[in-house]
Order: C-alpha cells, then sequence, then structure tokens
C-alpha cells in the first residue's frame, strides 16, 4: 500500500519569500506524483506532476518540485510567493497502473504582507 | 469547456437521516471517482466508475454509502443513514480515462453537516 506524509501541517511565510512544502512517500511499486492546490470554498486544482524523465517538475503559477527517489520526496518550491498563493496545497501518489490517488494530509501556506 | 457540477454544495441533515449527492463529469470522461474530505484531512478515494462499472470501491463504507452511474455519465452518492462522522466534503473527479498519467479534474464540493 502506498502513503503520503506531509511533513508540516501550516507554514507561515512573509510576501516575496521563498518557501517549500515538504512531501514523502512510501510505495513498494513506481508511482506517478502530484502536487495539488485547493483554495477555500472550491475544489482541487492540479500545479504539477511527475511522470517519468526530467526530476525537476515545473508547474502553474511559478512553482516548481524535484522528485528524489532515494529519499522518496517531491517537495513543492517558489522562489517568491504573493498573497494569492494563500491556500492549502496536498501531494498525492498513484501507481502507475490505475489512476487512484492517495493524498497527504496537506499544508496550509500562510503569506503575510 | 465546463468543468465537473456538482450538487447540492451544502446540505444539512440530522444523523439517521439519508441524503444523496450527485455528479456531473466533464463531458468525454469515462472515469469518475467520489472522495471524502474530512476537515482537516487530505481526500479519500471512496469509489472508482469506468463507464458505468465499478473499478474500486474497496474503501467504501457499503454498510451505508452507495453509489451508481447507471448511464456511464452522471453519479450519485448516497449515505442512509448518516453518522456525525460523515460530516465532510464530497469531492467528485473525472479523468478521460483509468490511466494515471490523465489529470484527475475535481469539482467544488458538497459540504455534508450531520447534526
Amino acid at each position: 500500500a502506498q502513503s503520503v506524509t506531509q511533513l508540516d501541517s501550516q507554514v507561515p511565510v512573509f510576501e516575496e519569500a521563498p518557501v517549500e512544502l515538504r512531501c514523502n512517500y512510501s510505495s513498494s511499486v513506481s508511482v506517478y506524483l502530484f502536487w495539488y492546490v485547493q483554495y477555500p470554498n472550491q475544489g482541487l486544482q492540479l500545479l504539477l506532476k511527475y511522470l517519468s524523465g526530467s526530476t525537476l517538475v515545473k508547474g502553474i503559477n511559478g512553482f516548481e518540485a524535484e522528485f528524489n527517489k532515494s529519499q522518496t520526496s517531491f517537495h513543492l518550491r517558489k522562489p517568491s510567493v504573493h498573497i494569492s498563493d494563500t491556500a492549502e496545497y496536498f501531494c498525492a501518489v498513484s501507481e502507475e497502473a490505475g489512476n487512484m490517488l492517495t493524498f497527504g494530509g496537506g499544508t496550509r501556506l500562510m503569506v503575510k504582507p | 469547456e465546463a468543468g465537473v457540477a456538482q450538487s447540492p454544495r451544502y446540505k444539512i441533515i440530522e444523523k439517521r437521516q439519508s441524503v444523496a449527492f450527485w455528479c456531473n463529469p466533464i463531458s468525454g470522461h469515462a472515469t469518475l471517482y467520489w472522495y471524502q474530505q474530512i476537515l482537516g484531512q487530505g481526500p479519500k478515494l471512496l469509489i472508482q466508475f469506468q463507464n458505468n462499472g465499478v473499478v474500486d470501491d474497496s474503501q467504501l463504507p457499503k454498510d451505508r454509502f452507495s453509489a451508481e452511474r447507471l448511464k456511464g455519465v452522471d453519479s450519485t452518492l448516497k449515505i442512509q443513514p448518516a453518522k456525525l462522522e460523515d460530516s465532510a466534503v464530497y469531492l467528485c473527479a473525472s479523468s478521460l480515462d483509468w490511466l494515471s498519467t490523465n489529470e484527475q479534474f475535481f469539482g467544488p464540493g458538497t459540504r455534508l453537516t450531520v447534526l
């Protein structure tokens, strides 16, 4: 069975500062990795995904993530955050066979002016 | 392109009552998912449909939850009878098919409060 751990439940950061949201996973088979963002009272929106190839993945809104197989991590980064980035961020994993996502518990990013 | 539609957006019921949620996926999407998101947690998959067949329902509490997608398009999720611990946001998602490379698109969710 696969599982996802998001190490920080909340991350406060000042506007224009860099941020890293951490994600670790466990699985006995090859996986695909995803980051989703959820704004208040909205559904989840895909930020980026790693399927294969380059371990550095770029997504929407200036976010990027790096897949590290040896550390089983997929941390999300942004060099300079905006107030509008305030939201809940979810890391998720799915096995190569089938499209069933397992989500982490989420990290609330709070950007302060 | 229209997104995934869900209704109602909010529902408040008493425990032991019944409730149903409706989902209309993106046109042409063969795979439909229902997730339960309890406050402060990540979404948990309840059931996955491929067209009108069930692919996985291993995490669906079948004694009280049921779901159907009779014509392979719209889907309904029912809870009968509801318990306090069923209070959550119920998210519907759809994708082109069951391949893991295909993005899942999520609806806005239905927030259920059981009193």
